[in-house]
């Protein structure tokens, strides 16, 4: 079965540079959620998408920005990257809201800014 | 405070043994509990939902305490395969969720 698919897997910036993630949901998957998660420690909520449309916002910094597309595709642009942002990103995707639904996880972009 | 709460472990159990792991959530307003699997440098996946009559798959059990606040998580007859990280995740509205920090498993031969 079709998985969520991250690209690209690995990325390597420095400081003040600037990145984009993607993610592609599940075909028929209508929402898109993004985490972060630092070495040793839990996925932190950052943004969800319903629609097109932000439906749920964590705490993703002022310099991150996202959008879901019209074919359900949603990028991370991550500007003015520094150190701490070197993290594992995931971006999970459920058909409907998710806690009604079961949330299906990418197998992350690695970021390593240095 | 955050707002889901695990003991991180590590729990080292030999192999057929049975384990618990237990996780808080600080807002009684919370809807939806899961528990997570986590293999090292993966990506989380479901292991199960838990509903407040408590449900079981095969050698899983979970629990849900809305008076407490707090869900577990019960493995039976531990398996090498089992030996992961498990994350509680709490959903307290909408969109959004809050894992746990995760607890180490490890079970050992």
């Amino acid at each position: 079965a079709a998985g969520v698919i991250q690209s690209p897997r690995h990325l390597i910036k420095e400081k003040r540079e600037t990145a984009t993630l993607k993610c592609y949901p599940i075909p028929r998957h209508d929402t898109v959620y993004w985490y972060q998660q630092g070495p040793g420690q839990d996925p932190q909520f950052l943004i969800s998408f319903y629609e097109k449309m932000q439906s749920d916002k964590g705490s993703i910094p002022d310099r991150f920005s996202a959008q879901q597309f019209s074919d359900y595709h949603s990028e991370l642009n991550m500007s003015s990257l520094e150190l701490g942002d070197s993290a594992l990103y995931f971006c999970a995707s459920s058909r409907g809201l998710a806690r009604l639904e079961t949330q299906y996880f990418g197998p992350g972009t690695r970021l390593l800014v240095l | 405070r955050k707002e889901v709460e695990q003991d991180p472990g590590p729990f080292n159990v030999p192999e057929g043994a049975t384990v618990a792991f237990n996780c808080t959530y600080s807002n009684s307003a919370s809807q939806s509990f899961f528990w997570y699997r986590q293999d090292c440098r993966k990506e989380p996946k479901l292991l199960m939902s838990v509903y407040s009559s408590g449900n079981e798959d095969g050698r899983f059990t979970a629990q849900l305490n809305r008076a407490s606040q707090y869900i577990s998580l019960l493995i039976r007859d531990s398996k090498l395969s089992d030996s992961a990280t498990y994350l509680c995740v709490v959903n307290e509205r909408g969109n959004q969720f809050y894992f746990g920090t995760g607890t180490s498993l490890t079970v050992i031969p």
